[in-house]
């Protein structure tokens, strides 16, 4: 079946160093590829999104790329804060059997990576 | 719009004690999900719905009952609380769509203790 691997942490960096969460999926076809953030307390929230091989996600600082050649979409950003202090989930949906409908079976979540950014 | 809510926000259970998790949505989704959050093993389905009326299977559905009665609801019971199904309960929704970027949207957990 489809699987999601992230490195797990915690990762621990000093503010305003350069972030990388690696993220490998196995999956048949063409998968869907996001990141979604926890903040201490709250629910998941997505944080970007790619749909097809080279496709790049953003959003606040954060980047990932979606490459096929090597099943991966590592999470990277520049400079870190301590407000991104969150633990960041990898997940795909799954190649639909049927364009209608597709996604109905919900998200394949690698475990999760707790980032921690001290001052 | 307040989104994805869940009730209650914590709860603890005695071995053998039932309960139900209501979710409720007020973005007029069509797909609604529960999931499971366990310490290092990520989020995992447990069950979902397509629509007002129906339920269907995910990966870790044994122990646990679904309904979807009312478009925006969807609750989840436990007839028989194991240990085992200590955990920080999820629920999502999404809109029903061909379309492969579509984004969930999370409440904010139930946190469930079985003694």
């Amino acid at each position: 079946g489809d699987s999601v691997t992230q490195m797990e942490g915690p990762v621990t960096l000093s503010e305003e160093a350069f972030l990388t969460i690696n993220c490998t999926y196995t999956a048949t076809g063409y998968p869907s590829l996001f990141w979604y953030v926890q903040y201490p307390g709250e629910g998941l929230q997505l944080l970007l999104k790619a749909t097809k091989a080279d496709d790049k996600g953003s959003n606040k600082g954060f980047e990932a790329t979606y490459r096929k050649e090597t099943t991966s979409f590592h999470l990277e950003k520049g400079s870190v804060q301590v407000s991104d202090s969150a633990v960041y989930f990898c997940a795909l949906i799954p190649t639909p059997l049927m364009y209608s409908g597709g996604g109905a079976d919900g998200l394949t979540f690698g475990k999760g990576t707790h980032l921690i950014i001290q001052p | 719009n307040a989104g994805v809510t869940q009730t209650p926000k914590f709860r603890v259970l005695k071995t053998g004690q039932s309960m139900t998790l209501l979710c409720a949505q007020d973005m007029n989704h069509e797909y609604m999900y529960w999931y499971r959050q366990d310490p290092g093993m990520g989020l995992r389905l447990i069950h979902y719905s397509v629509g007002e009326g129906t339920t269907a299977k995910g990966e870790v559905p044994d122990g646990y009952n679904v309904s979807r009665l009312k478009k925006q609801n969807f609750l989840l019971g436990l007839e028989s609380a194991a240990p085992s199904q200590t955990s920080v309960y999820f629920c999502a929704s999404s809109y029903g769509s061909s379309r492969r970027d579509y984004e969930q949207y999370f409440g904010p957990g139930t946190r469930l203790t079985v003694t």
